[in-house]
């Protein structure tokens, strides 16, 4: 069946814009993640939603990162007034639900640059 | 805090040699260990390890779990070109309410012809 999907595969943007990224996940997927990885290292949590709630929003650097998921199936993250330290692959992953948060699948992921 | 460490961090070899990749770590409760391959941006999963001793193979690919000492090895025999990725390694959460995965940098395997 069809994996997770993100777009766009790759945002370029200029310091102080907003941008929004999108992840679909697996059908029948109740958990979705955020990460964000840098240059050079590991992906980093930002946020995941069991629903459409955020069950844990800890990993967001600021309160210019938003991420919402209305109705339990596509996730939106929001990046308000965008600063060059913001650049990095976005991915996103999705699990049956948080009792299968070992096995989580990942999409292709965001490439955002900000100049 | 739960924390993972991958050595080397980068690694160049020729096609056919066999490598060895590490990964070390810190977790108040473990679960499972898991390995993945990162080419271009989507990791996609190799291996989850929960036991100690008890090797997981996949074709070239094999791994293993020292639950005593912390660590966990991914080897790849005869290598190929298109073996070249990042490897990460991660542990599930281990706190109560807690599910996001904590990754170590990953190693960055460049396999040359």
């Amino acid at each position: 069946g069809a994996g997770v999907s993100q777009t766009p595969s790759n945002k370029v943007t200029e310091k102080g814009k907003y941008v929004e990224l999108r992840c679909d996940p697996i059908s029948g997927h109740t958990a979705l993640y955020w990460y964000r990885q840098s240059l050079g290292q590991g992906p980093e949590f930002l946020i995941y939603f069991q629903g459409t709630g955020a069950a844990d929003d800890s990993g967001l650097p600021n309160d210019r990162f938003f991420a919402v998921r209305p109705e339990g199936s596509v996730s939106t993250l929001k990046i308000q007034r965008t600063e060059r330290g913001d650049s990095a692959v976005y991915l996103c992953a999705s699990s049956l639900g948080t009792a299968y948060s070992y096995e989580q699948y990942f999409g292709p992921g965001t490439r955002l640059t900000v100049t | 805090e739960d924390k993972v460490v991958q050595s080397p961090l980068s690694l160049v070899v020729h096609e056919g040699d066999t490598v060895t990749l590490n990964c070390s770590y810190e977790v108040t409760n473990f679960r499972s260990l898991l390995w993945y391959k990162q080419e271009k941006k989507a990791p996609t999963f190799l291996f989850m390890l929960t036991s100690s001793g008890i090797e997981k193979k996949s074709g070239r690919l094999s791994s293993i779990l020292d639950k005593k000492e912390l660590f966990s090895i991914l080897n790849i025999t005869a290598t190929q070109t298109g073996d070249s990725a990042i490897y990460l390694c991660a542990v599930p959460p281990s706190g109560a309410g807690s599910y996001q995965l904590t990754f170590g940098k990953g190693t960055k395997l460049s396999v040359i012809p």
